[in-house]
């Protein structure tokens, strides 16, 4: 099944512990990016990649790193999180990085920092 | 950047009823997704529909890309239904990133 998948789904962690979230497609899609989801902001853009070792920032890239070592994965990193990175996040990729195709999500990973 | 609104911001309806959701944008675009967030948190593709007429079932969309605006039909609503649905949308130059709207907050009810 063409899917993106984000893991874990939801973490509880603390102030200044580093944390990965995964993002791995099955669809040999060219262009992925992440999103934060806050209520009354909407959903933002993190981070984008338009192929493997191309990555750029979004709206928000503070307190963010990504990676793209390989086509499929595109992982998330927070290395000294803090509360006000507390939000649903959300993977995405489409076929190409022309922006004329149809974007997927992965099922989202509801982080919370305390 | 691009601005863009959804309408209504919610919306109650009775199991069985119709609705139309709006999207305006305030430039033009390369790309028109509509998304429903169901109560779990999932976004769910209904529609890529950057222009035209597209129906899948109970839904359908119209994108009139030169008055820069989208609508969402929903027949026969179900419960099942319940949820937030996003309008987002492709500005030219900006390498496929997507802008959302606010949401219509929809609830239906028996």
């Amino acid at each position: 099944e063409a899917q993106v998948t984000q893991n874990p789904r939801y973490l509880i962690t603390v102030t200044g512990k580093k944390l990965t979230v995964t993002c791995s497609q099955n669809m040999n899609h060219e262009y992925m990016s992440w999103y934060r989801q806050d209520p009354g902001l909407g959903l933002r853009q993190i981070y984008y990649s338009m192929n493997v070792e191309v990555t750029d920032k979004g709206d928000v890239p503070e307190g963010y790193k990504v990676s793209r070592k390989e086509k499929r994965n595109f992982p998330l990193i927070l290395e000294s999180p803090s509360p006000n990175q507390t939000s649903l996040y959300f993977c995405a990729s489409t076929p190409g990085h022309s922006s004329y195709n149809e974007q997927f999500f992965g099922p989202g990973t509801r982080l919370t920092v305390l | 950047g691009i601005q863009v609104e959804q309408s209504p911001p919610d919306l109650i309806l009775q199991e069985g009823a119709n609705s139309t959701l709006r999207c305006n944008f305030s430039d033009s675009v390369n790309n028109l997704q509509w998304f429903h967030q169901n109560p779990w948190g999932q976004l769910i593709n209904l529609f890529y529909i950057p222009s035209g007429t597209k129906q899948n079932g109970r839904l359908s969309a119209t994108t009139v890309a030169t008055e820069r605006y989208s609508l969402l039909y929903i027949s026969s609503s179900q419960t099942t239904d319940s949820g937030v649905y996003f309008c987002a949308v492709v500005a030219f130059g900006t390498a496929s990133k997507l802008t959302f709207g606010t949401g219509t907050r929809l609830q239906v009810t028996l």
